[in-house]
């Protein structure tokens, strides 16, 4: 187990531009989660899957947002024609099936710059 | 509207003493209260939950406490150690399956 990875782990991108975002998951962590987290402040929740199914979204995630989890496993989260505004980071966590695990393990985030 | 406020953005301490960090909420009512570790450039790393029903939980030097009158917890770090520097975020885990953070206290430990 190798914990949850993401990638890239730092993305420079001029506004306008497409962004695509993966995230590997804990191997049996059936429980995927995205947030954004900028300075200074606490991560903020984006979207939830559990298996391949988007459960949640937030009502603050643009329709630029979309986020994909095809088989399951990995995540993908893309930004259509990026904003300033998106600069941040960008978690993945995942968690694990059963009825008393609730803690979230995260990864080490994507760092997104629109300049 | 919803809140999740951590008494100060930074809190300096001596080494060896207790951190003490607080976390009140207003407008949730949450099932579950998580405490994490957050280094700079990295993910948050889960240390504590706290029911609803529980007052009090502990680790190894770490305690939470969890008033759901007060609708506050506090979480504490004895003989504090400068390898506890970090900011540390209080979460709230709701019926629902989401995690609402707090915006994080900055804790510094002096040697």
């Amino acid at each position: 187990d190798t914990g949850v990875s993401q990638d890239p782990r730092h993305k420079i991108t001029k506004r306008g531009q497409n962004v695509t975002f993966r995230c590997d998951p804990i191997s049996e962590h059936n429980r995927l989660y995205w947030y954004r987290q900028t300075l200074g402040q606490g991560p903020e929740f984006l979207t939830y899957f559990q298996n391949e199914a988007q459960l949640e979204k937030s009502r603050l995630l643009s329709d630029r947002f979309s986020a994909e989890r095809p088989k399951g496993s990995f995540s993908t989260l893309e930004i259509q024609r990026t904003e300033q505004g998106d600069s941040a980071m960008y978690l993945c966590a995942s968690r694990g099936p059963g009825q008393g695990a609730y803690e979230q393990y995260f990864g080490p985030g994507t760092r997104l710059t629109v300049t | 509207s919803q809140k999740i406020e951590q008494n100060s953005e930074a809190l300096n301490i001596q080494e060896g003493k207790t951190a003490t960090l607080t976390c009140n909420y207003t407008n949730y009512s949450p099932a579950y209260l998580q405490w994490y570790r957050q280094d700079p450039g990295r993910g948050p790393v889960f240390l504590l939950l706290i029911r609803e029903n529980e007052k009090e939980k502990r680790k190894e030097r770490l305690k939470v406490t969890f008033d759901t009158t007060l609708k506050q917890s506090l979480f504490h770090i004895t003989a504090s150690q400068p390898a506890d520097s970090a900011t540390y975020l209080c979460a709230l885990l709701t019926g629902a399956n989401n995690l609402f953070f707090g915006t994080g206290t900055r804790l510094t430990v002096i040697p």
